[in-house]
């Protein structure tokens, strides 16, 4: 399954399934990405970060890849797990934001079917 | 568990009440930040804390009031509330940008 975060705000995907939720950023002078997952009841965690002089990076069951060309971000995930279940966030920074200022995306809601 | 914590994790308070929400981190950051999340919108910037100084208040109305008594510590004032104030306000800490925040698990508030 495949999202925009803004357009498409909830995301099924069958057990077992890759997915993949887009995340189309604002600003060309962006220079690091960071990936948050956000579960019920809870704060935004760390899934991955990427930064600017970089279009790909792997973490554990997950994938970043970055396109500055056309502003856009991207989150897969292999073998999506009950578990993966949760609102994931696409966050961006600018070195002309202030004091580390991120500027976060509206979030898509990934649904995990058994 | 990030290492930043938030109390009270509930709070429901009448509009004319004046209460308080306090966040803590023992992770030696620098940065402090103040996030107001409503259903289905993105994380609201309202206030950025460096080094015990406030570098950012996002337009928020005076109502709420933050405070920064030292590096590990943010508090937010809360005064005369509004129902639509009703939210999960989260704290989150940050070493020198750029890099990654930690948020607490937030604070869900009702305003009557």
């Amino acid at each position: 399954g495949e999202s925009v975060g803004l357009h498409l705000p909830t995301l099924s995907v069958q057990e077992g399934d890759n997915s993949i939720i887009n995340c189309a950023y604002s600003n060309s002078a962006s220079d690091y990405f960071i990936w948050y997952k956000q579960e019920s009841g809870k704060g935004p965690q760390f899934i991955i970060d990427i930064r600017s002089n970089m279009d790909k990076r792997q973490g554990q069951r997950v994938t970043v890849l970055l396109n500055k060309t056309v502003k856009h971000l991207s989150l897969q995930i292999a073998a999506t797990q009950p578990g993966d279940s949760a609102v994931y966030f696409c966050a961006e920074n600018s070195p002309y934001n202030q004091g580390g200022k991120l500027i976060f995306g509206q979030g898509t809601e990934l649904s995990v079917k058994p | 568990e990030t290492g930043v914590t938030q109390t009270p994790r509930h709070l429901v308070m009448g509009m004319t009440n004046k209460k308080s929400l306090k966040c803590e981190q023992h992770l030696g950051h620098n940065a402090m930040y103040w996030y107001k999340q409503s259903a289905k919108k993105p994380l609201e910037l309202m206030f950025v804390y460096n080094f015990k100084e406030q570098t950012e208040n996002n337009s928020v109305p005076s109502r709420f009031s933050p405070e920064c008594p030292n590096s590990s510590h943010l508090f937010l004032h809360l005064h005369t509330l509004q129902p639509e104030d009703s939210a999960l306000y989260l704290c989150a800490s940050s070493p020198p940008v750029p890099n990654e925040q930690f948020f607490g698990p937030g604070t869900r508030l009702t305003v009557l």
